[in-house]
């Protein structure tokens, strides 16, 4: 069975500040690929980032970075000087082999940047 | 490139009625998947048609809930005889192949009375 946990339900930050999202998954599959979406308040889910299990580097994309640490089934998100258009949910997502087509994801971690 | 789309945003539905949710993939993605999500938690899986052939479906879809994609284009998401405990947000996505990104509609806000 495949599980994602994102232990930080909510987190509160003030504009400028650094912030990590964690996320820890589990599976039993050696292929498998880790997502993460953000939800803006208009409540569709946006696509931000895809890795496989086979790729360990860590990537960054303007004020967002990502890493991914197969030792501890995490795949954190982080947010560089973050910014009010920032708040969102987070989820972050496994799909694997043997999911049979279904994405799981975890419950998520409410951003909310303060100005 | 148009997005996914789902009709209707909004439902306000009693008890024991039956309601019908429409979902427009991306018209080149040949998989379409439906998810629920309420509120508080992530989306949670419910079923995923490649092209007109439904090949996946939750535990969480009783028998009370019926998809279809009749021509491999929209798709049709009918809950018969309504509970209250099927209120959430009802959502489409699509997707070109396994493992790619998901690009997911909106949404539809089923509130049962």
């Amino acid at each position: 069975a495949q599980k994602v946990t994102q232990a930080q339900t909510e987190i509160s930050v003030v504009e400028k500040e650094d912030v990590t999202l964690d996320c820890v998954y589990e599976t039993r599959d050696t292929t498998y690929y880790l997502f993460w979406y953000k939800q803006p308040p208009s409540g569709e889910l946006v696509f931000l980032i895809r890795r496989n299990s086979f790729d360990e580097q860590n990537e960054i994309s303007g004020r967002y970075s990502w890493n991914f640490q197969k030792s501890t089934s995490s795949f954190n998100f982080t947010i560089t000087a973050s910014q009010v258009v920032d708040s969102a949910v987070y989820f972050c997502a496994l799909d694997s082999d043997n999911a049979g087509n279904m994405l799981t994801f975890g419950g998520g971690t409410r951003l909310m940047v303060k100005p | 490139d148009t997005g996914v789309s789902q009709d209707p945003r909004h439902k306000i539905t009693k008890r024991g009625q039956n309601v019908t949710f429409r979902c427009d993939p991306i018209s080149e993605h040949n998989r379409l998947y439906w998810y629920r999500q309420t509120l508080g938690q992530g989306p949670e899986f419910l079923t995923y048609f490649q092209n007109e052939a439904q090949l996946e479906k939750s535990r969480l879809l009783s028998d009370r809930f019926s998809a279809e994609r009749p021509k491999g284009s929209f798709s049709t998401l009918e809950i018969q005889r309504t509970e209250q405990g099927d209120s959430a947000m009802y959502l489409c996505a699509s997707s070109s192949r396994q493992y790619e990104k998901l690009f997911f509609g909106s949404g539809t806000q089923l509130s049962v009375l």
